[in-house]
């Protein structure tokens, strides 16, 4: 079956510091890779996907993501993050069974003033 | 508005007094799927749906029992609730054919 772990639990960034959160999968075959935001008290929204095709994703909120393949990797950038970037983030694959997603345990982002 | 919705939003109840959460889709979307929430775990599947009446077990189904009579609907039910089924659960919905999910506000749910 296949896994998904994020690293980063908990990361604490000053407004206007660039972000990378790291994604790694377990699964040799084809992936389909999303993040997700929860923000405070909210449901989880999607940020963006990778299905094919270019490898760097880019999302709502200037937020992108780069698939490195070799690497089973999907991390989520952001050049300069705001305070309203607080909130946890997600990391999901899904591998072709319908819409079964497998979820990370997610980072939890603090972006301080 | 397309949506997904949850009732209750928050719930405190008794161990073993049976309950159910429901969920209401009106995207006409295939799929549908129960999560739990639990800090420093992620989100966990419980139960998921590929269409009506075709159900089949997550990661986590101990305790739990859904049904898809219908398309829209997906209930999650506690036959019997105990105190480690406290959690924050979420419902989501999507097409088979974006891979995408859609999810509902959130149900809290405490079991004393």
């Amino acid at each position: 079956a296949q896994s998904v772990s994020q690293h980063n639990h908990h990361v604490i960034l000053s407004e206007a510091a660039s972000l990378e959160l790291g994604c790694n999968y377990s699964y040799g075959g084809t992936v389909n890779l999303f993040w997700y935001v929860q923000y405070p008290g909210q449901h989880l929204q999607l940020l963006l996907k990778y299905f094919s095709g270019d490898p760097l994703v880019k999302g709502i909120k200037g937020f992108e993501a780069e698939f490195i393949k070799s690497k089973f990797s999907f991390n989520l950038r952001k050049p300069s993050v705001q305070w309203s970037d607080t909130a946890e983030y997600f990391c999901a694959v899904n591998t072709g069974t319908a819409s079964k997603l497998t979820f990370g345990t997610g980072t939890r982002l603090q972006v301080t003033l | 508005e397309a949506q997904v919705t949850q009732n209750p939003r928050y719930l405190i109840t008794v161990t073993g007094k049976k309950l159910t959460v429901t969920c209401s889709q009106n995207m006409n979307h295939e799929y549908m799927s129960w999560y739990r929430q639990d800090p420093g775990l992620g989100l966990r599947q419980i139960y998921y749906s590929m269409n009506v009446e075709v159900t089949d077990k997550g990661d986590v189904p101990e305790g739990y029992k859904v049904s898809r009579k219908e398309k829209r609907n997906f209930p999650l039910i506690l036959e019997s609730p105990s105190p480690n089924q406290t959690s924050l659960y979420f419902c989501a919905s999507g097409l088979h054919k974006t891979y995408e999910q859609y999810f509902g506000p959130g149900t809290r749910l405490t079991v004393t």
